[in-house]
């Protein structure tokens, strides 16, 4: 059973930095691009950014560039988002999920608060 | 960014009656290779995403057959027949042909 289990929220000013953690258990994590997709309270969901299988090619949505940066350790198992110049409209749960969204994470909280 | 428009946003539903979720795309979704990459999410309160449909119409592994896809191009449907109590939660499409993916404002499915 595919395992995604993400960690590192928690509480930050506005203006500060956070590294949000995923790890992967249950699958061959080194051979799929993968994912973090975000979801403020109460809304929707938005895709944050996308990292190929090796690591070598990133991208990120409008208002994530600049500001935060994906990458994984395959030799781990491990995705990670290292956002920093948090703003409250971060402020969300972030999944890391799998190509498709074949296979989500049960998220983790980023407040973004003074 | 492609807009990902679905209607409608409330849907009450009498249990054991049909449902139907539009989503409409502001651009074709057909990818490069062919294949079209929309799918559909369920997120049934205070929990996470889950896929229901990918490319259209193939249902996931452990998916009633009560929950089916359809469309082309821009404009896609979701229907679930035979509603269940477990059916209540909020719907999503999504788009995976165009980055960044997008996905629909989301349609709450309740019961009557």
């Amino acid at each position: 059973e595919v395992q995604l289990v993400e960690s590192g929220g928690g509480l930050v000013q506005p203006g500060g930095s956070l590294r949000l953690s995923c790890a992967d258990s249950g699958f061959i994590f080194s051979n799929y691009a993968m994912y973090w997709v975000r979801q403020a309270p109460g809304k929707g969901l938005e895709y944050v950014s996308a990292i190929s299988s090796s690591g070598d090619s990133t991208k990120y949505a409008n208002s994530e560039k600049g500001r935060f940066t994906i990458s994984r350790d395959n030799s781990k198992n491990t995705l990670y988002l290292q956002m920093g110049s948090l703003r409250p409209d971060d402020m969300a749960v972030y999944y890391c999920a799998r190509p498709g969204g074949s296979d989500w994470g049960q998220g983790t909280l980023v407040t973004v608060s003074s | 960014d492609v807009v990902m428009t679905q209607s409608p946003l409330s849907l009450p539903v009498t249990l054991g009656q049909s449902a139907s979720i539009s989503c409409r795309s502001s651009q074709s979704l057909v990818y490069s290779d062919g294949n079209t990459y929309l799918n559909w999410f369920q997120q049934r309160p205070g929990q996470s995403p889950r896929r229901l449909i990918y490319e259209v119409s193939n249902r996931d592994s452990g998916v009633p057959d009560r929950f089916s896809g359809s469309g082309s191009g821009t404009d896609f449907t979701l229907k679930i027949s035979r509603v269940e109590a477990e059916d209540v939660g909020v719907y999503y499409c999504m788009q995976g042909t165009h980055w960044p993916y997008t996905f629909g404002q989301g349609t709450k499915l309740e019961i009557k």
